[in-house]
């Protein structure tokens, strides 16, 4: 078990472009959440899924946000046409129940 | 509603005693969690406290009182690489959502 597992480690993309991130978490865990943190700032829950339900996504998650989990398994979660808002680590966390374990995240920025 | 409240920043010296407090008001409470975060990287977890009372950890310890909404970490024979932001966050609902706070950026001095 090597934890949760987050690709790209860093995007950098031009505004409007498309992006999309992995994560693959701990094999084991049922739970997985998507977050995204700005510098100083603590992390913002995004969204959730329960195997490949996805049952809570937070106001921040606009419509140009998706996310996924097929099979329960991995998770992608992408961002169409990028604003330099969007600019942030975005982190995926697993658990099965109690404390969660954090990917490394992804650092996006959006020149 | 979710809110939590922790000091945004705290300076102590190398081998002394620090407390970072953490107030909360949390719907559906479960319990609350401290992290621990190095610049540039992803939190890692410290502790996860449910009940009342004191936790210890080797030099990490976690308090916490449901009734008043208060919770602390103290960080015992500090040493230079507790330098890091500490994220205070409760767990709350029926699948544990877990609500962080911005954190305290401690800062460890010679």
């Amino acid at each position: 078990d090597t934890g949760v597992s987050q690709d790209p480690r860093h995007k950098i993309t031009k505004r409007g472009q498309n992006v999309t991130f992995r994560c693959d978490p701990i094999s084991e865990h049922n739970r997985l959440y998507w977050y995204r943190q700005t510098l100083g700032q603590g992390p913002e829950f995004l969204t959730y899924f329960q195997n490949e339900a996805q049952l809570e996504k937070s106001r921040l998650l606009s419509d140009r946000f998706s996310a996924e989990r097929p099979k329960g398994s991995f998770s992608t979660l992408e961002i169409q046409r990028t604003e330099q808002g969007d600019s942030a680590m975005y982190l995926c966390a697993s658990s099965r129940s109690g404390g969660y374990t954090f990917g490394s995240g992804t650092r996006l920025t959006v020149v | 509603g979710q809110n939590i409240d922790q000091p945004t920043e705290m300076t102590a010296t190398e081998g002394a005693i620090v407390q970072i407090n953490c107030t909360y008001q949390t719907s559906g409470f479960n319990g609350l969690f401290w992290y621990q975060q190095h610049a540039g990287e992803a939190p890692t977890f410290l502790s996860y406290n449910v009940l009342d009372g004191l936790e210890e950890k080797g030099r990490f310890s976690s308090f916490l009182s449901r009734s008043k909404g208060y919770s602390y970490l103290l960080l015992k024979e500090l040493q230079m690489k507790d330098s890091a932001s500490y994220l205070c966050a409760t767990s709350s609902g029926g699948y544990q959502k877990v609500t962080f706070g911005t954190g305290t950026k401690l800062q460890v001095i010679p």
